[in-house]
């Protein structure tokens, strides 16, 4: 059974920072590209950023670039979100996604808050 | 950017019954348009990839249609573990973008 388990949300500062990890698990990870994909409370989806099997390729919505690094660890099975210089308007729940293009299965989500 | 419309946002039917929700792509996305449903406190679910090709386990009550802009999702005969937010997704243009969504809701 694929199952994805996203960690390390929480409450915290504008220009603070966290880091968000993804555990995957059920499925050859090392073969997929991965994805993180957020939701504001209340709000639709939006893509946030993307990497490819082997890590050398990685894609951001401009809203986060330079702000935002996405990495995995094929070896470890995890996906990871350094998120940085924290924003109100980062404020959502970052959901970890498989796929490039679209996504077959999600975690559940972790809730990051950015507030003062 | 491309910018992806959903109509209704809130579409009330009775279970049993069909419904068609719709999204448009502000320029075209070929057949690269994918649908999820999402119920309250749960990730999205894929539904519907390629504009047709349903999802693995996906019921056969749903089905998808359309390419270039215009899109429509249809379930067949609702029942009542349909009733959610939908939302569709073009990935034919980076950054892939999201429509804000469709409420079906029990009638």
């Amino acid at each position: 059974e694929v199952q994805l388990v996203e960690s390390g949300g929480g409450l915290v500062q504008p220009g603070g920072s966290l880091r968000l990890s993804c555990a995957a698990s059920g499925f050859t990870f090392s073969h997929y590209w991965m994805s993180w994909v957020r939701q504001a409370p209340g709000r639709g989806l939006e893509w946030v950023a993307n990497i490819k099997q082997d890590g050398s390729e990685k894609y951001y919505v401009d809203s986060v670039k330079g702000r935002f690094t996405i990495s995995r660890d094929s070896a470890k099975n995890s996906l990871d979100l350094h998120v940085n210089s924290l924003r109100a308007e980062d404020t959502a729940v970052y959901y970890c996604a498989r796929g490039k293009y679209f996504f077959d299965f999600w975690g559940q989500g972790t809730l990051v808050t950015v507030s003062s | 950017e491309i910018v992806m419309t959903q109509s209704p946002a809130t579409l009330s039917v009775s279970p049993g019954e069909r419904a068609t929700l719709s999204c448009r792509a502000s320029q075209s996305v070929s057949s690269n348009l994918a649908w999820y449903q999402q119920k309250p406190g749960q990730a999205p679910r894929l539904l519907i990839y390629g504009a047709a090709t349903r999802a693995t386990g996906i019921p056969a009550r749903f089905s998808g249609s359309g390419s270039g802009t215009e899109f429509t999702l249809t379930i067949s005969s609702l029942q009542s573990e349909d009733f959610a937010v939908y939302y569709c997704q073009q990935y034919n243009n980076w950054p892939y973008t999201f429509g804000q969504g469709t409420k079906l809701e029990i009638k």
